[in-house]
C-alpha cells in the first residue's frame, strides 16, 4: 500500500520556465489537496478537489492550476515559475474533508532560480 | 489573516519534560481540530485530533485539552523524549467547508 505518491522529490527550475508536480493516492480517497510549506508560514492551502472532475481555490491559489481527471491523480501545474514559488509542496488525500485523517505525501521541494 | 495561531514557533526541552504547544481561533464553525507531527523531509502525519464536545483526549502520552469558550486548545507531551523532536502543527476545519487550516507550526527539540 504506497499511500501517497508524490513525484519529483526535488526540483530546479529557472524564472517562466513550466512544470507539472504528479500526485497519485491508492486509497480510493475522495478528498485530494495541495499544500506548499514555507518558514513561519505553516502549510498554505493552493487547491483542492472533493472528487473527480470537481476542484476549487484554497488560500493561495494564484500561478497554480489543477485539474482532477481520475480519482487516484490530483497534479499540481505552475504555468509560469518564480523565485516566490520556492517552497515545498505537499499533496495530501482523506476520505471527506473533514473530520478524517489527512494522509500526506513525502513532499516536493521546489526551487526557481 | 491566520485563521488558526499557533505558539511557540520553537521550544527546547529536558527529556522528561512536558512541552506545552498552544492554538488559537475565531472561526466558531470549525469542529475538528487535528495536530500533527512532521520530522524532517517528510510530510506531515496524523497525531490526535479532538472534537469540541470534549474537553480533553489523550492517546498514550500526547494530550489535547479543549477549551470552547476561549476557542484555545493546546498539546501537551508527557514525558516527552529524544525521539519527540520534530515539528507541530494544529490545524482546523469546519463541517461546512472544504478546507482545513494549518498554524504556523511548533518545532519542539528534546534534550537527553
Amino acid at each position: 500500500n504506497a499511500g501517497v505518491t508524490q513525484t519529483p522529490k526535488f526540483q530546479v527550475l529557472k524564472t517562466g520556465q513550466s512544470m507539472t508536480l504528479q500526485c497519485a493516492q491508492d486509497m480510493n480517497h475522495e478528498y485530494m489537496s495541495w499544500y506548499r510549506q514555507d518558514p513561519g508560514m505553516g502549510l498554505r492551502l493552493i487547491h483542492y478537489s472533493v472528487g473527480a472532475g470537481i476542484t476549487d481555490q484554497g488560500e493561495v491559489p494564484n500561478g497554480y492550476n489543477v485539474s482532477r481527471s481520475t480519482t487516484e491523480d490530483f497534479p499540481l501545474r505552475l504555468l509560469s515559475a518564480a523565485p516566490s514559488q520556492t517552497s515545498v509542496y505537499f499533496c495530501a488525500s482523506s476520505y471527506v474533508p473533514e473530520g478524517s485523517i489527512q494522509y500526506f505525501g513525502a513532499g516536493t521541494r521546489l526551487s526557481v532560480l | 489573516q491566520q485563521q488558526v495561531k499557533q505558539s511557540p514557533q520553537s521550544l527546547i526541552v529536558q527529556k522528561g519534560g512536558i512541552p506545552i504547544i498552544n492554538c488559537a481561533y475565531e472561526n466558531t464553525a470549525f469542529d475538528y481540530f487535528p495536530w500533527y507531527q512532521q520530522f524532517p523531509g517528510k510530510g506531515p502525519a496524523l497525531l490526535i485530533a479532538i472534537r469540541p464536545d470534549v474537553s480533553e483526549k489523550k492517546e498514550g502520552r500526547f494530550t489535547i485539552s479543549f477549551n470552547k469558550s476561549a476557542k484555545q486548545f493546546s498539546l501537551h507531551i508527557m514525558d516527552s523524549q529524544p525521539g519527540d523532536s520534530a515539528t507541530y502543527f494544529c490545524a482546523a476545519s469546519s463541517n461546512t467547508g472544504n478546507q482545513f487550516y494549518f498554524g504556523t507550526g511548533t518545532s519542539l527539540t528534546v534534550i537527553p
